[in-house]
């Protein structure tokens, strides 16, 4: 089983829909976050929580909101999707010391 | 801010021959710096890292070294080969790399013909 697993892997969804995409991880790491990919723009960073009872907005939160329901999982929600919410998106864990790990990303389709 | 720019893509190269991708950041701190690779429908993997100036990150034959003086943490593997096909990633940390946040450079995607 991969260390950070991400569910669904595809998704096609449609505008204003309500949208939760979920993060679970056995690394036992405190620290979760998660990045958006688009192409040319890199990795952006959406939200991001250093314990169960932290969470912290990143560079691009708006339209985003997020739940760390156990240390092991860190769920992002879309609201109300619209379509330039199409991307990859990926989440990661980290610790001091360990780097990051990151899952094979959910690439999202708002139609 | 704190940022990092890298050469853009697509690098096409061909088996064997040597490889140059460059990065430089802008960083209010003294960060740590990566190369992250991502191969086809794949995630990120960590490919190499350097915490402090002068250090030299290295794995799977490629290297970077922390420039501090030109800010700056190249890339370079001497003979490439058709399985290094993948998008490369460098990015920066300003809290020693596992602690903080990474920011990442726009990718650079590299495609290696036989």
């Amino acid at each position: 089983d991969a260390d950070v697993t991400q569910t669904p892997r595809n998704r096609i969804t449609k505008t204003g829909k309500r949208i939760m995409l979920e993060c679970s991880q056995t690394k036992g790491h405190d620290r979760m976050y998660w990045y958006r990919q688009d192409p040319g723009l890199g990795l952006r960073l959406i939200y991001y929580s250093f314990d169960v009872k932290d969470i912290n907005k990143g560079e691009i939160s708006d339209g985003y909101s997020v739940s760390r329901q156990a240390q092991a999982k860190f769920s992002l929600s879309l609201e109300s999707a619209i379509p330039n919410q199409t991307a990859l998106y990926f989440c990661a864990t980290s610790v001091t010391g360990k780097g990051y790990t990151f899952g094979s990303g959910t690439r999202l389709t708002v139609v | 801010g704190d940022s990092v720019t890298q050469m853009e893509g697509p690098v096409t190269l061909s088996e064997e021959a040597f490889l140059t991708i460059n990065c430089t950041y802008t960083a209010t701190g003294y960060p740590s710096l990566f190369w992250y690779v991502q191969y086809p429908g794949e995630g990120l993997q960590l490919l190499l890292k350097a915490t402090k100036a002068d250090d030299k990150g290295s794995n799977k034959g490629f290297e970077a070294t922390y420039r501090k003086e030109t800010t700056s943490f190249h890339l370079e593997k001497g003979s490439v080969q058709v399985s290094d096909s993948a998008v490369y990633f460098c990015a920066l940390s300003l809290f020693g790399g596992s602690q903080g946040n990474l920011i990442f450079g726009k990718g650079t995607k590299l495609s290696v013909k036989p």
